[in-house]
């Protein structure tokens, strides 16, 4: 079964340093997400991409965040300026449609985990 | 979107069939109700969603009720493979009607499937 792979599994980075999270969505998938999930805490939505531009996103997804697809098969999570509090759990997902429609259900990548220290 | 309501954890015997319900009061009347569940240290797995029928797949049941307010998700023959934390989510929609995919996780219910 297609899945969705991220890349690295685990990254430390310093405060303050840029950090990109890369992720390889299902490849007939048209709609790409961005959540993540600090340890203990929910999943949390942060963007959602359609299209070649951001469809929706969240508070969290501040300035400090970008998100693009370099060509056609990756998509990344940029963070420009990593700060202790972005430790977390990234998780990448792909869509075949839009998820309000029937048969077009979120699949998960594994995760990248993100260490700032 | 709406609210839900999980139980925080919930034990089930291997071979039996685990119930999970959720409370979903306040859905709206186009709002679908999803279930994901999340085996530690993965990302999160779709499992079945439905409208107002029962719907059923090859990993489990999703029983609604007549005035959808509350559901029961159904692992017929759970595993030990099947201990995750498992997400009831009502929606995404947003004002247009359709959504990319904001999906609202809550805590969960954590099932616990013992030998």
């Amino acid at each position: 079964e297609p899945e969705v792979t991220q890349t690295p599994s685990h990254q430390v980075t310093q405060m303050g340093q840029e950090v990109i999270l890369r992720c390889v969505p299902i490849s007939n998938h048209l709609y790409f997400y961005w959540y993540r999930q600090i340890l203990g805490q929910k999943v949390e939505f942060l963007v959602s991409f359609y299209n070649n531009e951001i469809s929706e996103k969240s508070e969290i997804f501040d300035d400090q965040f970008s998100v693009e697809r370099p060509d056609g098969s990756n998509f990344t999570l940029k963070i420009r300026s990593t700060k202790l509090e972005d430790s977390a759990m990234y998780f990448c997902a792909s869509s075949v449609g839009p998820h309000s429609s029937y048969n077009s259900p979120l699949h998960f990548g594994n995760g990248t985990r993100l260490t700032v220290t | 979107d709406a609210k839900t309501t999980q139980p925080p954890s919930m034990d089930c015997a291997e071979g039996r069939a685990a119930n999970l319900p959720c409370n979903h009061s306040t859905i709206s009347g186009n709002e679908y109700v999803y279930w994901y569940r999340q085996i530690h240290s993965q990302g999160p797995q779709y499992i079945i969603h439905g409208l107002k029928n029962n719907e059923t797949n090859e990993m489990a049941s999703l029983i609604i009720t007549e005035d959808r307010k509350s559901s029961t998700l159904i692992l017929p023959h759970a595993t030990l493979r099947d201990t995750a934390v498992y997400y009831c989510i009502v929606g995404p929609l947003n004002a247009g009607g359709t959504s990319y995919g904001k999906l609202t996780f809550g805590q969960g219910t954590i099932l616990t499937v013992h030998p």
